[in-house]
Parts: structure tokens; sequence; C-alpha cells
């Protein structure tokens, strides 16, 4: 069946350092993979989302990779800061037909130490 | 443009009891999901509505159910309530396959 499986569950760095999310994911019509962060007591929000089309997409800090052959991608945050501590939950989904349906990994508690 | 709005924000329920749970998605969104957030299983997939239909299911007993009406507004209903029910219960609203889903704040379901 449809499954994604993230890691690490839990991640520790350093204010300034670069975070790394990985995910594998099982089926391969999936073709669309957001992330989500999700900060404590509130609502999870999109931060960035990539095309099976694409390779590899940035916006600022966060970059995200997509390698279809392994049916990986993942997340890369570079100079950390305090307030990108929260929980991150990739997901995948059937984008060409049309469900809103979302499979989401097991989600990393990232903890950036000032 | 109001964001996806869910009601009641907390609900204590009594074991065998029923609840219903409503997501007002954003306005043009006619697809919403129900998302069951627990701390040991994550965000777990639960169904999915477009234009009144139900077009997925997730793996969950036939006790959780839902609907939508003609507004994309969106209920959904556990019967029977079980001490694991306790969740958070999110639901997401988009355009469609492939778009952003926004989600609302969530109804924390507390079963004792």
């Amino acid at each position: 069946g449809e499954n994604v499986e993230q890691h690490p569950s839990t991640l520790s760095v350093q204010e300034g350092d670069s975070a790394v999310i990985k995910c594998t994911y099982s089926d391969s019509a999936s073709n669309y993979f957001p992330w989500y962060k999700q900060e404590l007591g509130k609502r999870p929000q999109l931060i960035i989302d990539i095309r099976s089309n694409v390779g590899e997409k940035k916006d600022q800090r966060i970059a995200v990779t997509l390698n279809k052959t392994a049916k990986h991608f993942s997340l890369h945050i570079t100079e950390t800061q305090p307030e990108d501590s929260a929980v991150y939950f990739c997901a995948a989904s059937h984008g060409s037909s049309n469900t809103g349906k979302l499979i989401f990994g097991q989600g990393t508690t990232l903890q950036v130490k000032p | 443009k109001a964001g996806v709005t869910q009601t009641p924000r907390y609900l204590i329920k009594t074991r065998g009891q029923q609840v219903t749970l409503s997501c007002s998605p954003i306005s043009g969104h006619r697809s919403v999901s129900w998302y069951q957030q627990t701390p040991g299983q994550g965000l777990q997939f639960l169904f999915e509505y477009f234009s009144e239909t139900q077009r997925n299911k997730g793996n969950f007993p036939g006790r959780f159910s839902g609907r939508q009406f003609s507004n994309s507004r969106s209920e959904m209903n556990v019967s029977t309530l079980e001490l694991g029910d306790s969740a958070l219960y999110l639901c997401a609203s988009s355009l469609g396959g492939g778009r952003e889903a926004f989600f609302g704040q969530g109804t924390r379901l507390t079963v004792v």
C-alpha cells in the first residue's frame, strides 16, 4: 500500500548549521511532494513543495530534492535559526489524479540550539 | 480571505458516545480531507470529499464517517467512541490534486 517513511525522527543542530530530513515513498504513481512545518500547538503549514517533473526546488534557506528513480526526496535547511524549531512532515500525493489525499511521513522534530 | 475553520476546537466525550466535527474550507476549495493526528501515529488520512462525493478513504473502521455539503463544508462523525479515538482531528482544503492543502487549527477530541 501507500507508505512514506521519514528519517530521522528527531534532529538537533546548532544555530547556523544545516539540517537534512529524508523521506522515501512506496507508490511510484506519486508525483506531488509537499513539506509541512508544524509549530507547537499550531496547524501544519506548507513550506515548500515539488512535483515529479522537477529534481530540485529552492526557496531562500529551504530546498527540496527529488530522486524519482530511488523514490527519495529530502528537505534541506541551511543557516538554521531558533525559529526553525518545529515538527516537519513530508508527504506524497497523486497530483495527476486530482486527489487532495496526502500520505504523510511520521514527522521529524527539529531543535535548533542558540 | 478566510482560512480553514474547524469547530469546535475542543471536545470531551465519554466512551460509547458519538461526535460530529465541522470544517469550513477556504472559499472556492472543493476538496476537503480529514486527518487524525496522534503522537505515536503522526498524521493519518481519514477520507477526502470533493463536490459532495467521497473520493478516497483511509484505513479506519466504519465508525468514522463523513459528508460534504453543497457549499463544500464538511462534517466528520465518529460513533461508539473508544479511548483510542482521542486525537487532534485536522481538516485540509485545496483546489484539488497537486495543489497546496491548507489546514484548519484542528479539533482536539478527548474520550474518557
